[in-house]
């Protein structure tokens, strides 16, 4: 079974509305990566958060780690074209930080203007 | 964005060839990733170096080998390509614990599409 499942597979949104796309865990997280892939190119960078509760946020991109450490969720506020792509979240399940990251399948956003 | 390239980019190959991707860094990271991506199946480990010449596997390494001789580079070679081997594959490096700064991550090249016919 899968470790680190996220919902949904795929979503298509109009310009400006709000989106949520969940990351969960099986098990207990150490820190819970969020990665954009843009069609055809490699990952980007979000942002990481290690700690129950953390929150962060990047322009109109906000994430959360659960308190349990077993859920994160990524949420994008008026949503832009821009903002269409992949998203994948990457779990440390070893504390090692980012050296050994199992990721998640992966969210297809497509936003209509 | 550290220094990352993926030699080829394009690759279309027969089965039964072999075949060497290649990964070029210039940020001195010690850890280095080949990653596969395939739909349904997200992106997935095949091999890992953390330092030069020494390597371990992932999730899906059979079939694969990879070679790392200096720290810059990182060569994934598929020895007899299968159709099963189709794939966008993926290069990532990290750097050294004592270098690592709380918001790093690994940091991902742009990939290689290989078609095996």
């Amino acid at each position: 079974s899968q470790e680190l499942e996220q919902s949904p597979q795929s979503l298509i949104v109009q310009e400006g509305k709000n989106l949520t796309i969940n990351c969960t865990s099986s098990k207990t997280l150490y820190g819970l990566y969020w990665y954009k892939q843009k069609y055809g190119e490699g990952l980007i960078f979000l942002m990481m958060l290690q700690k129950g509760g953390e929150e962060k946020s990047h322009e109109k991109i906000t994430a959360k780690l659960d308190e349990k450490k077993q859920q994160s969720s990524l949420h994008i506020t008026a949503s832009q074209p821009s903002h269409a792509g992949i998203y994948l979240c990457g779990a440390d399940y070893t504390g090692a930080g980012s050296y050994q990251l199992t990721f998640g399948k992966g969210t297809k956003l497509s936003v209509i203007p | 964005d550290a220094g990352i390239t993926q030699s080829p980019r394009h690759k279309v190959t027969e089965t039964g060839t072999p075949v060497t991707l290649r990964c070029h860094q210039t940020e001195n990271h010690r850890y280095m990733y080949w990653y596969r991506q395939d739909p349904g199946h997200g992106l997935r480990l095949i091999h890992y170096s953390y330092g030069v010449k020494d390597t371990d596997k992932g999730e899906v390494s059979d079939g694969y080998s990879v070679s790392r001789s200096k720290t810059e580079d990182f060569l994934l070679t598929l020895e007899s390509a299968t159709s099963s081997q189709t794939s966008v594959y993926f290069c990532a490096t990290a750097p050294q614990w004592g270098q690592l700064k709380r918001t790093d991550t690994q940091y991902f090249g742009p990939g290689t599409r290989l078609t095996v016919l």
